[in-house]
């Protein structure tokens, strides 16, 4: 079946690091990836996407690249900000028709320090 | 504002009580859906309508009961509440079934429901 894992947390971070949250996945075909931003208090919103292996997904200063080799969709920033401290998860999606919906991974939270 | 809303934002209730949660879309998308996130933030796909129609029923008791009057809208009937049942609640609506044309999931700003 279909999975994600994400790296677990919280990822503590002081202002303007970089970031990495890694995400693999396990899935038939050519699924479509997508990280999602869960701010406290709000539901998910999408933050970026990939639909093709090689392709990268970018949004406000995240950037994460779709590694079909490596099933990989790592999340990326070089430089985060207090305001970036949320929830950040992994999804994907099956390509195709039929009864399906996004697979989540278990979410990574990020605190970012002034 | 074209958004996704569920009401209510809270609930508190206590164990045996049936409840309802309402979410509306007003993106004119075709398919919504029900999860459940748990206190470690596990986000579990629970129900999906298209177009009116049930297309997603995961293992999910009975007591929980889907209902889509119209494509714009999806409600959450629980009966006989559990402990267990206290998670937050997202509704989300997606142009089609997958989400994996235009801008993916939209989700609702979730019910935090508490039985005690």
């Amino acid at each position: 079946g279909n999975s994600v894992t994400q790296m677990e947390g919280p990822v503590t971070l002081s202002e303007e690091a970089f970031l990495t949250i890694n995400c693999t996945y396990t899935a038939t075909g050519y699924p479509s990836l997508f990280w999602y931003v869960q701010y406290p208090g709000e539901g998910l919103q999408l933050l970026l996407k990939a639909t093709k292996a090689d392709d990268k997904g970018s949004n406000k200063g995240f950037e994460a690249t779709y590694r079909k080799e490596t099933t990989s969709f790592h999340l990326e920033k070089g430089s985060v900000q207090v305001s970036d401290s949320a929830v950040y998860f992994c999804a994907l999606s099956r390509p195709g028709t039929g009864r399906r919906a996004l697979t989540f991974g278990s979410g990574t939270r990020l605190q970012v320090q002034p | 504002d074209t958004a996704v809303s569920q009401t209510p934002k809270y609930l508190v209730t206590q164990m045996g009580n049936d409840k309802s949660i309402k979410c509306e879309q007003n993106l004119g998308h075709d398919t919504m859906y029900w999860y459940k996130q748990d206190s470690k933030k596990f986000l579990k796909i629970m129900f999906s309508y298209n177009n009116k129609e049930l297309i997603i029923n995961e293992t999910v008791p009975n007591r929980f009961s889907p209902k889509s009057p119209d494509k714009a809208h999806l409600n959450l009937h629980i009966n006989s509440l559990e402990l267990g049942d206290s998670a937050v609640y997202f509704c989300a609506s997606s142009q089609d079934q997958q989400g994996a044309r235009g801008h993916g999931y939209t989700f609702g700003s979730g019910t935090r429901l508490t039985v005690v």
